[in-house]
């Protein structure tokens, strides 16, 4: 069965520091896509990332970035020097590529709420 | 504005009311998706709709009733709901039939309030 586990559910930090979310997920599937979710005040989800399972690379997006490993079925997400508008809930989720010919199977983590305080 | 547009933001309405949520996306995507977002549980998928045709319900109570008239609105109708059913409900759209190319793209949510 498939499962997003963010075990934080709520990290402060103080502006300039560097902060990492946990990622870990469960699938029978070999061929899957992970993707990082940032839900502002407002409300609405912002897409951040996608990966798919075959490209373990890490990927770097100005103080964004992100390390896959499939050895550990983690997919964490750090922020460089945080700055006070990256507060918000973070979620994590998981794509099985071959859901029974079903759609819409992206599977969410409980999310994980960020302060950053100036 | 990220494109996928729901109003209400907010509605309160009693047990015995019936209302509609609706959700508008000019981006050209095929797929549209009704989500329910609970206090400290994980977003919950309630349907999808591909083409205009309702491929996934996720073992919804019949008292919400989707409506898609076209790929670019959808709809949610409420009677006689339960205070349990107040959160947040968010419309999403995407490309793909699975959002596994370029994600999903969320609307802010309406604000529902049972009472």
């Amino acid at each position: 069965a498939q499962k997003v586990t963010q075990a934080q559910t709520e990290i402060s930090v103080v502006e300039k520091e560097d902060v990492t979310l946990d990622c870990v997920y469960e699938t029978r599937d070999t061929t899957y896509y992970l993707f990082w979710y940032k839900q502002p005040p407002s409300g609405e989800l912002v897409f951040l990332i996608r990966r798919n399972s075959f490209d373990e690379q890490n990927e770097i997006s100005g103080r964004y970035s992100w390390n896959f490993q499939k050895s550990t079925s983690s997919f964490n997400f750090t922020i460089t020097a945080s700055q006070v508008v990256d507060s918000a809930v973070y979620f994590c989720a998981l794509s099985e590529a071959n859901y029974g010919g079903s759609q819409g199977n992206l599977i969410f983590g409980k999310g994980t709420k960020l302060s950053v305080k100036p | 504005e990220t494109g996928v547009t729901q109003t209400p933001r907010h509605l309160v309405m009693g047990m015995t009311n019936k209302k509609s949520l609706k959700c508008e996306q000019h981006l050209g995507h095929n797929a549209m998706y009704w989500y329910k977002q609970s206090a400290k549980k994980p977003l919950e998928l309630m349907f999808v709709y591909n083409f205009k045709e309702q491929t996934e319900n996720n073992s919804v109570p019949s008292r919400f009733s989707p409506e898609c008239p076209n790929s670019s609105h959808l709809f949610l109708h409420l009677h006689t709901l339960q205070p349990e059913d107040s959160a947040l409900y968010l419309c999403a759209s995407s490309q793909d039939p699975e959002g596994q190319l370029y994600g999903y793209t969320f609307g802010s949510g309406t604000r529902l309030t049972v009472v």
